[in-house]
């Protein structure tokens, strides 16, 4: 347990659903990160939150659209996705100082797209 | 962004100590290795970091040589508990003091009884 939660903890939608990714944290962290796993492939980072700012999008398609209210809560907002997009999608958090931030990950929400 | 190189797979016997290698012959001097592990279908845990010195904590061991391009994690009791994917990472600094980690594929340990 890591203190990092994420909701619905496996999800199956179609292509024209909308539907939310929920990750929350209490561990007093300020930055917030999305990562996406595929299978067989190393995790991507997709997003960063810092403070509640964005501060990395590493190219995500905007059928993907984070949300950060506060530094406790982290949102990801899927419409329109493509089978392709079925994945283990991951959140992490971390201090928000220098070089030794160390992420804590939750346990990942597991997709798939029909 | 500096790279790591790392085995793709190592068997360990249970009870033995496990030592997984990593290569990152472009660090830089402010960069820190990271490792963590990622249990099947479960979000990465994190293990040990360091920057110049070796590291130790309740769960592993990290050597990191003097020119800085290459550890070791060790795994002094290997369990079957800690047959997962292993990512040796370097730490790249990001805009507004916020990291990133670039996950390779790891060394996937099989701890075998």
């Amino acid at each position: 347990e890591t203190g990092v939660t994420q909701t619905p903890r496996h999800l199956v939608m179609g292509m024209t659903n909308k539907k939310s990714l929920k990750c929350e944290q209490h561990l007093g962290h300020n930055a917030m990160y999305w990562y996406k796993q595929s299978a067989k492939k190393p995790l991507e980072l997709m997003f960063v939150y810092n403070f509640k700012e964005q501060t990395e999008n590493n190219s995500v398609p905007s059928r993907f659209s984070p949300e950060c209210p506060n530094s406790s809560h982290l949102f990801l907002h899927l419409h329109t996705l493509q089978p392709e997009d079925s994945a283990l999608y991951l959140c992490a958090s971390s201090p928000p100082s220098g070089p030794q931030e160390t992420q804590y990950f939750g346990p990942g929400t597991r997709l798939l797209v029909l | 962004d500096a790279k790591t190189t790392q085995p793709t797979s190592m068997d360990c016997a249970e009870g033995r100590a496990a030592n997984l290698p990593c290569n990152h012959s472009t660090i830089s001097g402010n960069e820190y290795v990271y490792w963590y592990r990622q249990i099947h279908s479960q979000g990465p845990q994190y293990i040990i970091h360091g920057l110049k010195n070796n590291e130790t904590n309740e769960m592993a061991s990290l050597i990191i040589t003097e020119d800085r391009k290459s550890s070791t994690l060790i795994l002094p009791h290997a369990t079957l508990r800690d047959t997962a994917v292993y990512y040796c990472i370097v730490w790249s600094h990001g805009s507004s003091n916020t990291g990133k980690l670039i996950f390779g594929q790891g060394t996937t340990l099989q701890v075998k009884p």
